[in-house]
């Protein structure tokens, strides 16, 4: 089975634009979860989604969002670019909803934002 | 809000002794708790997952143990190997999972 593909894998930005990052999940999973990791505050749980519904939900801005499509794979849009949201964003998936389950994690996709 | 502390300080051991990480937390007592490792670069890797009625947990060389008392679990690899170097995470789930918190993560070097 192929694994979690996240793209772009890297990405730079300027403050006050808006970015889009992808997630497709392995074959079968309907839970796609999204974190940001920085060195400040490691890695931190953004939100969750399962069958295209959003179940669960971090501690971030409003200005961080996502969806999730028919097929499982995720979008997670985050606007008006602060130099703050510089980081590694990861998606993770799994089978089921909820954390419990085992969670497989894609690559990454390293955002700078100057 | 949950604190969740594991040692910051890189931990080095010689090859085939066993590492113990720790992993410390407060303010509520979690559901689940889970061990991932991560390597530089690339995504964690889900290694164990212990519950709160759970004392222990095995697989292969890797136990996780579970003291909901003292707030902390404990994470052994014995016999270590070069190859077992990277950075650990705990991880914790409240029950209804809409609370879910990484630890900062230690790294370890296993050291031939």
């Amino acid at each position: 089975k192929a694994g979690v593909t996240q793209t772009p894998r890297y990405l730079i930005k300027t403050r006050g634009q808006q970015v889009t990052l992808s997630c497709s999940p392995i074959s079968g999973h309907r839970s796609v979860s999204w974190y940001q990791q920085t060195p400040g505050q490691g890695l931190q749980f953004l939100f969750e989604y399962f069958s295209e519904t959003q179940r669960n939900k971090g501690n971030f801005p409003g200005r961080f969002s996502g969806r999730q499509f028919s097929n499982s794979r995720s979008e997670m849009n985050v606007s008006t670019l602060e130099l703050g949201d510089s980081a590694l964003y990861l998606c993770a998936s799994s089978s089921y909803s909820g954390h419990y389950n085992e969670q497989f994690f894609g690559p990454g996709t390293r955002l700078t934002v100057l | 809000s949950q604190k969740i502390e594991q040692n910051s300080e890189a931990l080095n051991i010689q090859e085939g002794k066993t590492a113990t990480l720790t992993c410390n937390y407060t303010n509520y007592s979690p559901a689940y708790l889970q061990w991932y490792r991560q390597d530089p670069g690339r995504g964690p890797v889900f290694l164990l997952l212990i519950r709160e009625n759970e004392k222990e947990k095995r697989k292969e060389r890797l136990k996780v143990t579970f003291d909901t008392t003292l707030k902390q679990s404990l994470f052994h690899i014995t016999a270590s190997q070069p190859a077992d170097s990277a950075t650990y995470l705990c991880a914790l789930a409240s029950y209804n999972f809409n609370k879910f918190y990484f630890g900062s993560g230690t790294k370890l070097n296993v050291k031939p």
